[in-house]
């Protein structure tokens, strides 16, 4: 069965504090890697896409990378704005375009 | 900026009862999607649409589900009789042609509550 896994659940760190998100995937064939930002009570807001192991995607603080069964989100030096839930998912050989396994995320706090 | 939206942003709802949960999606897209999720739970695929039928649906999307692009603007997701499990965030995506497979434009969700 195919699998997305995000650890940590929750991550809390304080302005400018450097980490990392996780995504491990377990997939019959990776036909592409996503993610996405969810803030409470909205719907997910796409960010990157990803298709081949050592592909790597920036923007603003933000950089995706993805090895063959994982991608991290690095997130360097977060300012506030930055918290929200962090959401994976995948599209794999089985699915059409746009069915998307979503993980549960991560929910990121950044204090000041 | 073009946004998916949806309407109602919550519905509460007897079990048995019919809910039709709209969508406006953005205008010169060609794919409309319905995903749900539940409180505390994974963002879930339901259903895709394309050139006036469903392209694929997941096994939630069962005989109690339909969809419908009734305009030119609308999409619709119809629940004929809810169930408690039913109550979730219920969300809309589009995506336009020049977009990759992944990248969705999601609506801001309508909740639904079933009692």
């Amino acid at each position: 069965e195919d699998q997305v896994t995000q650890s940590p659940e929750a991550l809390r760190l304080q302005e400018g504090e450097s980490s990392s998100l996780n995504c491990s995937y377990t997939v019959s064939g990776l036909r592409g890697l996503f993610w996405y930002r969810q803030d409470p009570g909205k719907g997910p807001e796409f960010l990157f896409t990803l298709y081949s192991a050592g592909e790597e995607k920036e923007k603003e603080r933000l950089k995706a990378t993805l090895t063959k069964k994982e991608s991290f989100l690095h997130i360097t030096a977060p300012k506030p704005e930055d918290s929200a839930t962090y959401l994976c998912a995948v599209r794999t050989n089985g699915g059409s375009q746009g069915n998307l396994i979503f993980g549960k995320g991560t929910k990121l706090s950044v204090k000041p | 900026e073009p946004e998916v939206t949806q309407t109602p942003s919550h519905q509460v709802t007897q079990m048995g009862q019919e809910v039709i949960l709209r969508c406006v999606p953005i205008s010169n897209h060609l794919y409309f999607y319905w995903y749900r999720q539940i409180l505390g739970q994974k963002v879930e695929f339901l259903v895709s649409f394309y050139n006036n039928e469903i392209s694929e649906k997941s096994e939630i999307f069962d005989d109690q589900f339909s969809v419908e692009r009734p305009d030119g603007s609308n999409f619709t997701l119809k629940i004929r009789s809810t169930k408690l499990e039913d109550s979730a965030m219920y969300f809309c995506a589009s995506r336009g042609a020049q977009f990759g497979p992944g990248e969705l434009f999601f609506g801001e969700g309508s909740r639904l509550t079933v009692l």
